[in-house]
Order: C-alpha cells, then structure tokens, then sequence
C-alpha cells in the first residue's frame, strides 16, 4: 500500500495560521479515526502533536489541532512561532495486513 | 520520564544481517500498558513503520519486510531487538524505536527515541 501523500512545504509568517494536508484513501484515513501527526526537529526524537485525529496529547499546545474529512486530515497550526520550523509527518492506521503508513512528511518554513 | 535509546553498528555490508536494539528506561518492556515499535527514515524519504511487539511474542510486521523482519524482547535487559536480514542498500536510514500506548487503540507513537543512523556498504 502507498504511503500517505502531503506536501513537501509549506511556508508561513509567525502568527500567522497554516494547513498541512495528508491524503490517503478508504483504506487508511477515510477507514478509520486513528490519524496521528508527529514534529520532527532534525536530530532529535519526533514528537507526538495529535492522535485520533483530533486529540492532543497534555503539553501539546492547542495552536496545534488535527481534523479529517473524507480520506484526507489535515494539520492546522495556528499562531505561527519560529520553533514551530520543523517536518511533520502523518501517520494512519491502515488495517490489521497494512497496519501503519505514514506521509513523506511535509517541512515547515516560518519565514 | 521514559526514555528510548537505538543502538547498533552504523555500517553494515550488503547481503549480512543489521542488528539494532532499544534500551528502554524509565517504563518496563513487560508492561502489558504499550507496543514497542520500529520504525525507519531513508535518506530524502519519509517515515516508514517497520513493526511492533506486544507482551513477547506477539509481532506485527510491515508486510514488505515481514519475511526478513525480526522484532523481539529481552526483558532481562528491558530492551527490544531488531533484526533484518539480507539487506541492501535500500535499508539504508535513520532507524527510530517508539512506544505506543495501549488505550482506546494502539495506533500511535508517543514517546521515541532520537534514531540511529544505519548506513548498507557494498
């Protein structure tokens, strides 16, 4: 199976709000609830931002929230901050043969 | 805090078996609460789940890799080991280990380690 399709970058000014899209099909995100996001700061360990599509793990700030229509979810990071400049991944669940398929990652580009 | 840690040999030669292990501490790999996960990251690429173990021996691979996967646990140690077999250079990446929490569902990772570089020779 494919992996899970989002944009290679995007771009934003601080304070500013941005939206990270990930596509995937009936089979993955349009199947089931279980879209999680993850930042990745080159270097260090990623970190978890949303899972279940729209929960946010404590100590995530609510700048971050996750939502899916269809078969695509999408990030939204409001409030842009220049730590905010990082990759993000999405990740799906995809079924008990595929299991978990994540994006190609999307990097975010404060400017 | 829970803390995950990779480690292995960063060069391995085509053909031969890459062996990794993640050193957990501050949680049990007994825990019947989490998965432990692999996952990895090839250069320019994007994040690939490799698999994950519940309460030894249940294993759940990526059906790509499943027939050179290997996904264990050593308790003694609290760590949990992998094993691909007959790589290549395609199996070059940053390779993570992670901890998903089970609740509701599994199907995420909240805590990860900081990933070990793995690089296939000819």
């Amino acid at each position: 199976q494919s992996a899970l399709t989002q944009p290679r970058s995007v771009s934003g000014y601080p304070g500013q709000s941005v939206t990270i899209s990930c596509i995937g099909t009936i089979s993955d995100i349009g199947g089931y609830n279980f879209v999680s996001w993850y930042q990745h700061h080159p270097g260090s360990a990623p970190k978890l931002l949303i899972y279940d599509v729209t929960k946010r793990p404590s100590g995530v700030p609510g700048r971050f929230s996750g939502s899916k229509s269809g078969s695509t979810a999408s990030l939204t990071i409001s409030g842009l901050q220049a730590e905010d400049e990082a990759s993000y991944f999405c990740c799906s669940y995809a079924g008990p043969d595929t299991f978990e398929l994540f994006g190609g990652g999307t990097k975010l580009t404060v400017l | 805090q829970v803390q995950l840690q990779e480690s292995g040999p960063g060069l391995v030669k085509s053909s031969q078996t890459l062996s990794l292990t993640c050193t957990v501490s501050g949680d049990s790999v007994k825990s019947y609460d989490y998965y432990w996960s692999w996952i990895r990251q090839p250069p320019g690429k994007g994040l690939e789940w490799l698999g994950y173990i519940y309460a030894s021996p249940n294993t759940y691979y990526n059906p790509s890799l499943k027939s050179r996967l290997s996904i264990s646990v050593d308790t003694s140690k609290n760590q949990f080991s992998l094993m691909l077999t007959s790589v290549t250079a395609a199996d070059t990446a940053v390779y993570y280990c992670a901890r998903n929490p089970v609740g509701y569902d599994f199907y995420y990772m909240d805590v990860w380690g900081k990933g070990t570089t793995v690089t296939v020779s000819s």
